[in-house]
């Protein structure tokens, strides 16, 4: 069955400064690959996915995943941290269903 | 524009009680899914359905039941509640019956078993 693995569970970055969270994957198929966002005491929702076009996926609020098969890695990046980017991430990989990983917590500091 | 609805949104319960977590969606979505989301756990798929009258199991279905009579409902019973239910529940649904697309989520239910 298909799994993610989300290196970290806690990242902290300063405003303005490289936001970087890590997924790897896992999956017998080509994978389409998901990055939500939740925000406190809300649900999940959809920042970007990938579904087999280009390689570097663009979604809101500034942020990008590039998609890498030799790594099976599909990483969430942002240039510059903004303060309201504080939250909890979540990669997903879909088969037949969506499983998720553990999740990501990124604090921002002022 | 509501969305995906969960109802209720707290619930405490003593353990051996039975309840029901209601899902209901607008949007005429095929596919509809239930999730439970635990510190350190992520989200973790409980039971899904592509339509109506069509469920199956996902990571974690035991001591949870489900049914689809409707395109719009997608309700989850805990027949007798334990401890290792508290949680908090996310019902959520798919234009798309692959699930290839993206997936809408409630705003959650937390349960509380004591």
């Amino acid at each position: 069955a298909q799994s993610v693995t989300q290196l970290g569970s806690h990242v902290s970055v300063s405003e303005g400064a490289l936001v970087l969270l890590r997924c790897n994957y896992s999956s017998s198929v080509p994978p389409y690959l998901f990055w939500y966002v939740q925000y406190p005491n809300q649900g999940l929702q959809l920042l970007l996915k990938y579904t087999s076009a280009a390689t570097l996926v663009k979604g809101i609020n500034g942020f990008e995943a590039e998609f890498k098969k030799s790594e099976t890695s599909f990483h969430l990046t942002k240039p510059s941290a903004h303060m309201s980017d504080a939250a909890e991430y979540f990669c997903a990989v879909s088969e037949n269903d969506m499983r998720f990983g553990a999740g990501t917590r990124l604090t921002v500091k002022p | 524009n509501a969305g995906v609805t969960q109802t209720p949104k707290f619930q405490v319960l003593k353990t051996g009680q039975s309840m029901t977590l209601q899902c209901a969606q607008d949007m005429n979505h095929e596919y509809m899914s239930w999730y439970r989301q635990d510190p350190g756990m992520g989200l973790r798929l409980i039971h899904y359905s592509v339509g109506a009258g069509i469920t199956d199991q996902g990571e974690v279905p035991n001591g949870y039941n489900v049914s689809r009579s409707t395109t719009e409902d997608f309700p989850l019973r805990l027949l007798s509640a334990a401890p290792s239910q508290t949680s908090v529940y996310f019902c959520a649904s798919s234009y798309s019956q692959s699930n290839t697309g993206e997936l809408f989520f409630g705003e959650g239910s937390r349960l509380t078993v004591l």
